[in-house]
């Protein structure tokens, strides 16, 4: 079955250490997102891409940075400049224009502070 | 500018309705609503196009005012699966998404 999978599940970072975590799409789409999700809070876009080796900002962008080298793949690192990164991060993906497409979603990662 | 949900919180006996009203501040072309299960992904529930196309795929109805820039949820005999939380997302830019402030809806048998 295709789907989004996001690895690890729960992820611990200590002080001054970047952390990336993965995204893997099998399902063709060539749209993919990252979000962050603050408890009892909607989504907050972070980066998205629309095709492969280009991605955009979104509103949060500042301490986290991503790449999108195949299209299957659309990691997000969390640097030590993101000085808050305890949150549920969720990253989806999209056939083509969000106007008329729905986003599908992986499990999501929960990332804390040791 | 995230566009905003009421109500905040609804609590509901299994078989009653519940309206989800999304507001937004900017044109709207379409809207989307998910729904949240706790510590879960959200899922798909409606696309409402502007024009009134719908898509979706559950027994859950929506509707689209582009005068009012406003779009509500319609959840009608409610079960207790419909418990979690529902979003609103709506399109600021061909694939820049803003998703709303979130409905927590709780069915009680």
């Amino acid at each position: 079955d295709g789907g989004i999978t996001q690895s690890p599940k729960y992820l611990f970072r200590k002080e001054g250490q970047n952390v990336t975590l993965s995204c893997e799409q099998n399902l063709n789409h060539d749209a993919m997102y990252w979000y962050r999700q603050d408890p009892g809070q909607g989504l907050r876009l972070i980066y998205y891409s629309q095709i492969v080796n280009d991605f955009q900002k979104g509103d949060i962008a500042e301490g986290y940075s991503v790449s999108r080298e195949k299209k299957e793949s659309f990691p997000l690192t969390v640097t030590s400049a993101q000085k808050n990164p305890t949150a549920f991060y969720l990253c989806a993906s999209s056939i083509g224009e969000t106007l008329n497409q729905p986003q599908h979603f992986g499990d999501g990662t929960r990332l804390s502070i040791l | 500018q995230q566009p905003v949900q009421s109500p905040q919180a609804v609590i509901l006996r299994e078989g009653e309705d519940a309206v989800i009203n999304c507001s937004s501040s900017k044109a709207l072309y379409s809207v989307h609503w998910y729904r949240q299960k706790h510590g879960e992904a959200p899922v798909f529930l409606m696309i409402l196009l502007k024009g009134g196309e719908q898509k979706g795929h559950e027994k859950i109805s929506a509707s689209f005012n582009e005068k009012k820039q406003q779009s509500s949820l319609y959840l009608t005999a409610s079960q207790l699966s419909y418990s979690g939380t529902y979003f609103c997302g709506v399109a600021s830019g061909t694939y820049k998404y803003i998703f709303g402030t979130g409905t927590r809806l709780k069915v009680l048998a």
